[in-house]
C-alpha cells in the first residue's frame, strides 16, 4: 500500500525557517518524481515544487521560487522542502503527492498533508 | 506560466443530474490535463488524466474532454458521494497549475 506522510509542520514567525518531509512507503520511491502542492485554509490547491526521480529535472512556483528548495534522498525513500524567508501567504496544508507513472507530471496519491502557519 | 480557469466556481445539483465543468486553459496544453475530487478535510483524488483517461478505480460515470485550451468534466448522474469541490490541472509545463475549483453542492 503507497502511503506518503508528510511532519514538520507548524507556527512559525514571518521571515524564519522551516523544514518538511514526506516519507514515502509502498512503491519504489526513486522510480517516481514527487511534488509538493499546498492549500491556504478554505482555498484552492497550488502546486509548490517537484523533482524527478534522480533531481535532473527540479521546478517551482513563482510565489516560492527563491525562497523554497526541494531535495530527496532515495536511500531514506524521503522526499523535503526548505522553505526559509516564510511570509504569511505562505500559510497553508502542505501535502506531498506521487507521479502517477514515471514522467506523467500529474498525481495519483498524496499524503494527508502537514500545516504550516506562519504569524508573529 | 499557464492560467487555469474553471466555470462555474460553484454549482447546485441534485442526485441523478447530469452535470459539466469547464476548464480553459490560458494557452493550449495538448490534453496534458488532469481532474481530481476533494472532500472536505480529505487529500485529492484523482479522476482523470490526459484530458479523457479514467483512472483506475473511478467510477465510469465520470468522463472527460476537450482539447486545445477547453476542457470539460462530466458526471452523468450524480450519485451522493459526488458531492465535492473538482479541480483541474495542467501538466503540460512547469509551474503545473491548478483551476480554482468548483465547488458540487446538493440542491
Amino acid at each position: 500500500e503507497v502511503q506518503l506522510v508528510e511532519s514538520g509542520g507548524g507556527l512559525v514567525q514571518p521571515g524564519r525557517s522551516l523544514r518538511l518531509s514526506c516519507a514515502a512507503s509502498g512503491f519504489t520511491f526513486d522510480d517516481y518524481a514527487m511534488y509538493w502542492v499546498r492549500q491556504a485554509p478554505g482555498k484552492g490547491l497550488e502546486w509548490v515544487s517537484g523533482i524527478s526521480w534522480n533531481r535532473g529535472t527540479i521546478g517551482y512556483a513563482d510565489s516560492v521560487k527563491g525562497r523554497f528548495t526541494v531535495s530527496r534522498d532515495n536511500a531514506k525513500n524521503s522526499l523535503y522542502l526548505q522553505m526559509n524567508s516564510l511570509r504569511a501567504e505562505d500559510t497553508a496544508f502542505y501535502y506531498c503527492a506521487k507521479d502517477a507513472a514515471a514522467g506523467s507530471y500529474y498525481f495519483d496519491y498524496w499524503g494527508q498533508g502537514t500545516l504550516v502557519t506562519v504569524s508573529s | 506560466d499557464i492560467q487555469m480557469t474553471q466555470s462555474p466556481s460553484s454549482l447546485s445539483a441534485s442526485v441523478g443530474d447530469r452535470v459539466t465543468i469547464t476548464c480553459r486553459a490560458s494557452q493550449g496544453i495538448s490534453s496534458s490535463l488532469a481532474w481530481y475530487q476533494q472532500k472536505p478535510g480529505k487529500s485529492p483524488n484523482l479522476l482523470l488524466y490526459a484530458a479523457s483517461r479514467l483512472e483506475s478505480g473511478v467510477p465510469s460515470r465520470f468522463s472527460g474532454s476537450g482539447s486545445g485550451t477547453d476542457y470539460t468534466l462530466t458526471i452523468s448522474s450524480l450519485q451522493p458521494e459526488d458531492f465535492a469541490t473538482y479541480y483541474c490541472q495542467q501538466y503540460y509545463s512547469i509551474p503545473y497549475t491548478f483551476g480554482q475549483g468548483t465547488k458540487l453542492e446538493i440542491k
